[in-house]
C-alpha cells in the first residue's frame, strides 16, 4: 500500500535552516507529484509547492519562493525539503503528500513538526 | 489567487441531523467540465483525509453520508446523518491553479 514516511521532529534556532525527507513506498515514486503542505498551530492548510521526481520540475506557491527548496532522490524514492532562513513563523507542522489527477491529495505522510526556538 | 471562503467557521448539529458547510470560491475551479474541488476531514491530532474529489466524487471507504455538491461558485459538504465520529475540521480545496489554496476549515461539533 502507498505509504509517505517523513523524518521527525526537528528543534532548529531561528535563522538556521533545516531539511525534512519523505520517503515513498507502495507505487512507482517517479510517477507522481510530491506536494508539501504547511500547517501552523490551530490554522488551516497552506500549499508551499510540489515537485515531479521524473524530472525535478517545481511549482511554488509565491509565498515560499526562497523560503523552501525541494528536492528528490529517485534511487531512495526519498522527497525533500529544506526551509531557510527560520523565523517562528515557520515553526509548524509540514506534511508530504502525493498529488492525484485533479491536485487533490489521497496520501498524507505523518507530518514533521518544525519548532523555531533559540 | 483562488480564494475559498468557507462558512460557517464551526457548526453544532445534533447526532442524525443534517450538517451542511459552504465553501465559495472567487472564481472558477471548473476544467473540462469538471469542478477541481474536494473536501477533506481532519479530526484532533491527525492528518487530513480525503473525502471528496473533483466536487462530488467519494474518496474510496467514504460512506455515503457524505455528498458534495455546487451551484454557481458555491460548494458544499453535506453530512447526513451526523455521526458522533463526525466530529472534526473540515476544508475545502481548489485544484485548478496554482497555488492551491484551502478553505479556512469548518469545526464541526456535537450539540
Amino acid at each position: 500500500q502507498v505509504k509517505l514516511l517523513q523524518s521527525g521532529a526537528a528543534l532548529v534556532k531561528p535563522g538556521a535552516s533545516v531539511k525534512m525527507s519523505c520517503k515513498a513506498s507502495g507505487y512507482t515514486f517517479t510517477d507522481y507529484w510530491v506536494s508539501w503542505v504547511k500547517q501552523s498551530h490551530g490554522k488551516s492548510l497552506e500549499w508551499i509547492g510540489e515537485i515531479y521526481p521524473n524530472s525535478g520540475a517545481t511549482n511554488f506557491n509565491e509565498k515560499f519562493k526562497g523560503k523552501a527548496t525541494l528536492t528528490v532522490d529517485k534511487s531512495t524514492s526519498t522527497a525533500y525539503m529544506e526551509l531557510s532562513r527560520l523565523t517562528s513563523e515557520d515553526s509548524a507542522i509540514y506534511y508530504c503528500t502525493r498529488s492525484e489527477l485533479g491536485a487533490w491529495f489521497a496520501y498524507w505522510g505523518q507530518g514533521t513538526l518544525v519548532t523555531v526556538s533559540s | 489567487n483562488i480564494v475559498l471562503t468557507q462558512s460557517p467557521a464551526s457548526l453544532a448539529v445534533i447526532l442524525g441531523q443534517k450538517a451542511t458547510i459552504s465553501c465559495t470560491a472567487s472564481e472558477s475551479v471548473n476544467k473540462f467540465g469538471i469542478n477541481l474541488m474536494h473536501w477533506y476531514q481532519q479530526k484532533p491530532g491527525q492528518l487530513p483525509k480525503i473525502l471528496i474529489y473533483n466536487e462530488f466524487s467519494r474518496a474510496p471507504g467514504i460512506p455515503a453520508r457524505f455528498s458534495g455538491d455546487e451551484a454557481e461558485l458555491n460548494f458544499t459538504l453535506t453530512i447526513e446523518p451526523v455521526e458522533a465520529d463526525d466530529v472534526a475540521t473540515y476544508y475545502c480545496q481548489q485544484g485548478l491553479t496554482f497555488p492551491l489554496t484551502f478553505g479556512s476549515g469548518t469545526k464541526l461539533e456535537i450539540k
